[in-house]
């Protein structure tokens, strides 16, 4: 079956401008998982969802950050007022049952580029 | 909430070789705790994973060890082939928490 789907698979973007990045869950995954990796670097959690309802938000960097997911599938994470820093890989992720019960299975990621 | 810690940040090791790569967790109520490969370029993908039930899982040339007692876990992987070069992030959660990832490992396999 179909896996995790992102999109655009990247985005070149000016500094200041705001981008949104999508994400499709694997059908019927009721957890879905954001998560930032800089060139070279680990996997930076963001934000996770169970449903539509968003029960960590912990890593979210900043207010320029938010997310959203509506009827239990696509996802959309938005950046306001990029920064430079912000450039990096996108990851989403999903998994059939949230925490310990359930495999992550991740997309191809969304390469963003801030200039 | 969790921390997760992993060590080597490189490692490289002579085809045929073993290669160990080693994690600590902070949070004591983690109970899974996976391990993915990141090939340059592409997406993590799961390659073996442990739950707090059990202390040792083998899937052909890799295996993990979990002593909960220390709170770290292990990734073994023996026979080392070049295509085993990637990096190696372990992770950690409990039920209704996001997995939280180590830095993880690059490892490199010559021939």
């Amino acid at each position: 079956g179909a896996g995790v789907s992102q999109s655009p698979s990247n985005k070149v973007t000016e500094k200041g401008k705001d981008v949104e990045l999508r994400c499709d869950p694997i059908s019927g995954h009721t957890a879905l998982y954001w998560y930032r990796q800089r060139l070279g670097q680990g996997l930076e959690f963001l934000i996770y969802f169970q449903g539509n309802s968003a029960p960590d938000k912990s890593g979210l960097p900043s207010d320029r950050f938010s997310a959203e997911r509506t009827g239990e599938s696509v996802s959309t994470l938005t950046i306001q007022r990029t920064q430079q820093e912000d450039s990096a890989v996108y990851l989403c992720a999903s998994s059939a049952t949230s925490g310990s019960r359930g495999e992550q299975y991740f997309g191809p990621g969304t390469r963003l580029t801030v200039t | 909430g969790e921390n997760v810690e992993q060590h080597p940040s490189t490692l490289s090791v002579q085809e045929g070789d073993s290669a160990v790569i080693k994690c600590t967790y902070s949070d004591s109520a983690s109970n899974y705790f996976p391990w993915y490969k990141q090939e340059l370029g592409k997406r993590p993908q799961l390659i073996i994973d442990i739950r707090s039930n059990v202390g040792e899982k083998k899937d052909q040339r890799i295996a993990v060890t979990l002593n909960k007692t220390a709170k770290h876990f292990s990734l073994h992987i023996t026979e080392t082939q070049p295509e085993d070069s990637a990096v190696y992030f372990c992770a950690a959660n409990q039920a209704g928490t996001a997995l939280i990832f180590g830095k993880g490992t690059t490892l490199s396999v010559s021939s």
